[in-house]
């Protein structure tokens, strides 16, 4: 159990467009997403956590407006990186915790990479 | 701030031998942690949670907590080649924070 999706798995644009990932939750619902960042080389940066049928809550320093996410449902999420550019190349992973673990582990996607041409 | 801490390594370590990686953190109000394993261009895989004092065994993978010190270690015995690759140390709030992370690097 505890399966997270994303797609696409990797992902090329020229600059200025805009892309969208999906994040899934396969076997459970999931209240909340989590949206990470990771640049080569470097720590997990959380971006922002993604809550059902509500306003995403973004972390200081993340343009609420640049990323946009979406949770539609209980087990979608979406991150929209509008007028990407080359800046926002990076490896983009959701995360998300089952309901009924005790602890709130947090399942993680497989990732998305993203490369801004 | 909440802090969790490790070193950054890499920590190398010959095949069949222990590695162990540390991880203290700061709020001594935590009451579980995790330890993520991240091979390169991959995403995190949770493979350890412990909550309680002591030592917890999964196969040869052992996480030991000490509350009182406010450290939580992880133990990989008879390590591979493919056990290369960076833990994290993670404790849970609202969110995650993790730690920095430890290269390890397991050679034949």
């Amino acid at each position: 159990g505890a399966v997270v999706s994303q797609h696409p798995s990797w992902v090329i644009c020229k600059s200025g467009t805009s892309v969208k990932i999906e994040c899934r939750s396969l076997d459970f619902q999931a209240t909340t997403m989590f949206w990470y960042r990771q640049f080569p080389k470097q720590s997990l940066m959380l971006m922002a956590t993604s809550n059902e049928g509500s306003k995403a809550t973004y972390e200081q320093g993340v343009e609420k407006d640049k990323f946009l996410i979406n949770h539609a449902s209980l087990t979608l999420s979406t991150l929209t990186v509008t007028s990407a550019h080359p800046e926002d190349s990076s490896f983009y992973i959701c995360s998300a915790s089952p309901p009924g673990v005790l602890y709130n582990e947090q399942f993680f996607g497989p990732g998305t990479r993203l490369t801004v041409l | 701030q909440k802090e969790v801490e490790q070193n950054s390594g890499p920590l190398s370590v010959p095949e069949g031998a222990i590695a162990s990686l540390n991880c203290t953190y700061s709020d001594r109000g935590s009451q579980s942690f995790f330890w993520y394993r991240q091979y390169s261009g991959k995403s995190p895989e949770l493979i350890m949670s412990i909550y309680s004092n002591g030592d917890k065994e999964d196969g040869r993978f052992t996480a030991q907590l000490n509350k009182a010190s406010q450290y939580v270690s992880l133990l990989i015995r008879d390590s591979q080649p493919s056990d290369s690759a960076t833990y994290l140390c993670a404790v849970p709030t609202d969110k995650l924070i993790f730690g920095t992370g430890t290269r390890l690097q397991v050679f034949p």
